[in-house]
């Protein structure tokens, strides 16, 4: 059963759209959400957001975690085709290891 | 930064032959990972471990084992290689008590 669910799982659009992915999960005691953008190698972090529900912003790129809809969005404004990857989004869980559990990711092409 | 390095960007294997991966990282983190991640599936933790010599299976052992001797290289070893290993293997490393995870650049095996 999956618990870290992302949507769409791939999505084209053109140079300058504004585009927002989801990420949905299933359980509520976790410490942190992060999001990762892959491209043709190692995934590179973006942001780690906490139950707090500040939005974090970096760029033309923010997230934000809502915890009573138990999902995070990640927009992208005035998009670009170097913003072409995978996203990911992943849960630390509260308590054990640190380790994260991965959703299948968000393929975003961005034509000119 | 963070350089989380794994031995060859691509390999390509026999069946049943012995595969070793390694992964070296050089600041000093306590944890490392190891993920294999293929289409519609994303990251799937394989192993891990906290410190040296200790290890935690993930969600997907079976086939698969690990050895950290030292702090700073964490090995995969596919025992007697399958064609449903052929992957993209992706090494990550951590502080002992943080969450954000670094990733390496990734291996891919194809196993004929």
């Amino acid at each position: 059963e999956d618990k870290v669910v992302q949507s769409p799982l791939s999505l084209v659009v053109h140079e300058g759209d504004t585009v927002t992915l989801n990420c949905s999960y299933e359980v509520t005691n976790f410490r942190s959400l992060l999001w990762y953008k892959q491209e043709k190698k190692a995934p590179t972090f973006l942001f780690m957001l906490t139950s707090s529900g500040i939005e974090k912003k970096s760029g033309r790129l923010s997230s934000i975690l809502d915890k009573k809809e138990l999902s995070s969005i990640l927009n992208i404004t005035a998009t670009q085709t170097g913003d072409s990857a995978i996203y990911l989004c992943a849960l630390a869980w509260q308590t054990g290891a640190n380790n994260l559990f991965f959703g299948t990711g968000t393929r975003l092409t961005v034509i000119p | 930064d963070v350089k989380v390095t794994q031995s060859s960007r691509y390999l390509v294997k026999r069946t049943g032959e012995k595969v070793f991966l390694e992964c070296v990282q050089d600041m000093d983190h306590e944890n490392m990972f190891w993920y294999r991640q293929d289409p519609g599936l994303g990251l799937r933790l394989i192993y891990f471990s906290y410190d040296v010599k200790m290890k935690e299976k993930g969600d997907i052992p079976e086939g698969y084992s690990v050895s950290r001797e030292k702090k700073e290289r964490f090995s995969l070893i596919l025992e007697s290689a399958s064609t449903n290993q052929t992957s993209m293997y992706l090494c990550a490393s951590s502080f002992g008590g943080g969450v954000k995870q670094y990733f390496g650049p990734g291996t891919r095996l194809t196993v004929l």
